[in-house]
C-alpha cells in the first residue's frame, strides 16, 4: 500500500493565480517531508522541505503546509507562472534525519497556462 | 563538470543482453541510490549505498546488480531483462550529515527500453 498518496494526477492553473498541490500520508513516523519538481527529460530537482515539527515554511512563491492530524501537506505556488510546468513529486523521509530514505508519491503534473 | 552525472541517458537491449548503467556525482556526497521510475507509478527504491557499502535492496531481483567502487561512482550492472523492466533509471546522491532532511540530487537519468 502507498505510504505517500498524490491523488490529483493533473492541475491546471493560470499564469498569476494560486497553485495547490495536494499530499496525504499515512505513516506518523516520517520526520521530514520534501516536494521535487521535474521537467521532462531531467531529473527532479529539490524544491522545498519542512520539518515534521513545523506547520509552514515557505522560500520565496513556494510555501509548504503541514496538518500532522490530517497526514496532509500541500504545497503553494504564488503568483503561478509558466515556468513552474512541471510535474511535482511529494516525498517523505522514513525517519533518521538525512539518513532517512525517501519515500514517494506518484506526482501531479502542473500547467501553468500565460 | 559538477551534480549527478549519468550514461548513457538512452539504452536499448535484448532479453539476453549485458549491459551497465553509470552514474557520477561531483558533490562530494557519502550516500548514492538507484531509483526506478515507472508510468504512472512512484519512484521506487533500489539500492542505497552509504559510504560505498550497500545498506538496503529492496527486494529488487538479481537481473539487477549494483556497483559503487568508490564514494564517487555507481554502476548498475543489467542483465536477462525483461521487457517490463523498460523504465527511467534515476540516479541520486546526498549528504548524510545527521541532521536535516535527507535532500537527494538527482541525475537526468537512463532511459532504459528492453525489447
Amino acid at each position: 500500500d502507498q505510504q505517500v498518496k498524490q491523488n490529483s494526477p493533473s492541475l491546471s492553473v493560470q499564469e498569476g493565480r494560486i497553485s495547490i498541490l495536494n499530499c496525504d500520508y499515512t505513516n506518523s513516523m516520517f520526520d521530514y517531508f520534501l516536494w521535487y519538481k521535474k521537467y521532462p527529460a531531467e531529473g527532479p530537482t529539490f524544491l522545498i522541505s519542512i520539518s515534521s515539527i513545523k506547520d509552514k515554511n515557505e522560500d520565496g512563491r513556494f510555501t509548504v503546509f503541514l496538518n500532522k492530524s490530517a497526514k496532509h501537506l500541500s504545497l503553494h505556488i504564488v503568483p503561478s507562472q509558466p515556468g513552474d510546468s512541471a510535474v511535482y513529486f511529494c516525498a517523505a523521509n522514513l525517519g533518521g534525519g538525512s539518513q532517512g530514505n525517501l519515500i514517494f508519491g506518484k506526482g501531479t503534473k502542473l500547467s501553468v497556462k500565460p | 563538470e559538477t551534480g549527478v552525472t549519468q550514461t548513457p541517458r538512452h539504452l536499448v537491449m535484448g532479453m539476453t543482453n549485458k549491459k551497465s548503467l553509470k552514474c557520477e556525482q561531483h558533490l562530494g556526497h557519502n550516500a548514492m541510490y538507484w531509483y526506478k521510475q515507472s508510468a504512472k507509478k512512484p519512484l521506487e527504491l533500489m539500492f542505497v549505498y552509504s559510504l560505498e557499502e550497500r545498506v538496503e535492496n529492496n527486494s529488487v531481483p538479481s537481473r539487477f546488480s549494483p556497483e559503487c567502487p568508490n564514494s564517487s561512482h555507481l554502476f548498475l550492472h543489467l542483465h536477462t531483462l525483461q521487457p517490463e523492466d523498460s523504465a527511467l533509471y534515476l540516479c541520486a546522491s546526498s549528504r548524510a550529515s545527521g541532521s536535516g532532511a535527507n535532500v537527494l540530487t538527482f541525475g537526468a537519468g537512463s532511459r532504459l527500453t528492453v525489447l
